[in-house]
Order: structure tokens, then C-alpha cells, then sequence
């Protein structure tokens, strides 16, 4: 059964302190790992995509990175505005276009 | 390029009572999901229409539960008669191309309370 586990559930962290969150998945085929931030009463916003293991995307402070069993965003420098929510997903190459998801990371960054 | 909209953005109702909920995708996108999070749980998939057809409907929770998509353009979710487990919020979705990778673009979000 295809799933996803994000770790930590919560994260805080100083201005400038960097860290990076884990998303571990188990699919049968991955046709693509997604990225989103969520916000406080919004909608997932999207990050990045990664399709391969090896693949790397950046986007000013945040990284992601992919292995044939994780991913990792690593978020470099934070400021109080990357403070959200983190979710990962995966569609399987196996089944339909549906994501599964994670249940996320919590973040919070403290000026 | 206005993003995915969904209306109402905030609903309360009682049990036993109908709502619909309604998502305007991205113009030009073919495919429009439904995903719904439940207090406390990750979000979970409802349906995928690729135009009006319903593509995968499997995670639909069961017949109290219609969607619609007539025409191919936005789409309704009708819950009928909605029970207290039906509360959380339920995300629209939609993607221009199934291809490799599949993006799909999330829009804010309609709250359901059913007390």
C-alpha cells in the first residue's frame, strides 16, 4: 500500500537556524513527490516536483531532494515567514493520478 | 491567471441537511480533483474528473456523497444528508496535463461544519 510519513510532526527553530524536514514513501513506481506549503486557513501551495532519486529543486531559501525512499527539504537561513505548514506527496506510477499525502510539518520560526 | 476558486469558503449546517460545495478550476485545465481533510488527518482523495468524466472516484466516502461536472468546467460537490463525521475542509484541485509528474494546483478551501 502505497504511504507517507513526514517527520518531525513539529519544528521550531531560531531566524537563521537551518534544518530539514524528511518525507519517507513507499509506492509501487513513483511518478512524481510533491512539495506544498500550507498556511493557516489557505490551500496547499505548490512547491516543487521531483520525479527521480538524485533530483534536487531550490527556491530561495528552500531545497528539496530525492532518494529512491525519502525526500528532504532543507530550509536554509529561515525567517519567521517560512513559518507553515510542509506537506509532501506522492502519486504512484502503478495506480491513478491521485496524491497521497503526508500529515505534514509544522513549522515555526522565531525572530 | 486567477487560481483554483472555491465557494463557500465557510459553511455550518445541521446534521441531516444538504450542502453543495463549488470549485472553478484553472481556465484550460482538463482535470479537477476533490480532496477533503478531516480534523486531526492528512488530506485525503476524493475524485478525479479528466472533463465531465468521473476518472477515479475511489475514494469517494460513500452515496452520500455527488459530484458533477457538467459540461467540464466547474464543478459540485453535494453532500446529502451531511452527518458530523463530514466535517473538515474540502480542497479543489486541477491539473493542465497527466503527464509525468501530474502537478496539481490547490485551491484555498471550503470549511464544512456540521453540528
Amino acid at each position: 500500500e502505497d504511504q507517507v510519513t513526514q517527520s518531525p510532526e513539529a519544528l521550531r527553530l531560531q531566524e537563521g537556524e537551518s534544518s530539514s524536514l524528511n518525507c519517507s514513501y513507499t509506492v509501487s513506481g513513483l511518478r512524481g513527490l510533491f512539495w506544498y506549503r500550507q498556511d493557516p486557513g489557505k490551500g496547499p501551495e505548490f512547491l516543487f516536483t521531483l520525479y527521480s532519486a538524485g533530483e534536487e529543486k531550490e527556491k530561495e531559501r528552500l531545497k528539496a531532494t530525492l532518494t529512491k525512499k525519502e525526500s528532504f527539504l532543507h530550509i536554509t537561513a529561515p525567517k519567521p515567514e517560512d513559518s507553515a505548514t510542509y506537506l509532501c506527496a506522492v502519486n504512484s506510477a502503478s495506480g491513478t493520478y491521485k496524491y497521497i499525502f503526508g500529515t505534514g510539518t509544522r513549522l515555526k520560526v522565531l525572530a | 491567471e486567477a487560481g483554483v476558486t472555491q465557494f463557500p469558503s465557510h459553511s455550518v449546517i445541521e446534521k441531516g441537511q444538504t450542502v453543495t460545495l463549488r470549485c472553478d478550476p484553472i481556465s484550460g485545465h482538463d482535470n479537477l480533483y476533490w480532496y477533503r481533510r478531516v480534523m486531526g488527518k492528512e488530506i485525503k482523495f476524493l475524485l478525479h474528473f479528466v472533463k465531465e468524466s468521473k476518472q477515479d472516484e475511489s475514494g469517494m466516502p460513500n452515496n452520500r456523497f455527488l459530484a458533477e461536472r457538467t459540461g467540464g468546467t466547474y464543478s459540485t460537490l453535494k453532500v446529502q444528508p451531511a452527518e458530523l463525521e463530514d466535517s473538515g475542509v474540502y480542497f479543489c484541485a486541477s491539473s493542465q496535463h497527466l503527464s509525468s509528474g501530474n502537478t496539481i494546483y490547490f485551491g484555498e478551501g471550503s470549511w464544512l461544519t456540521v453540528v
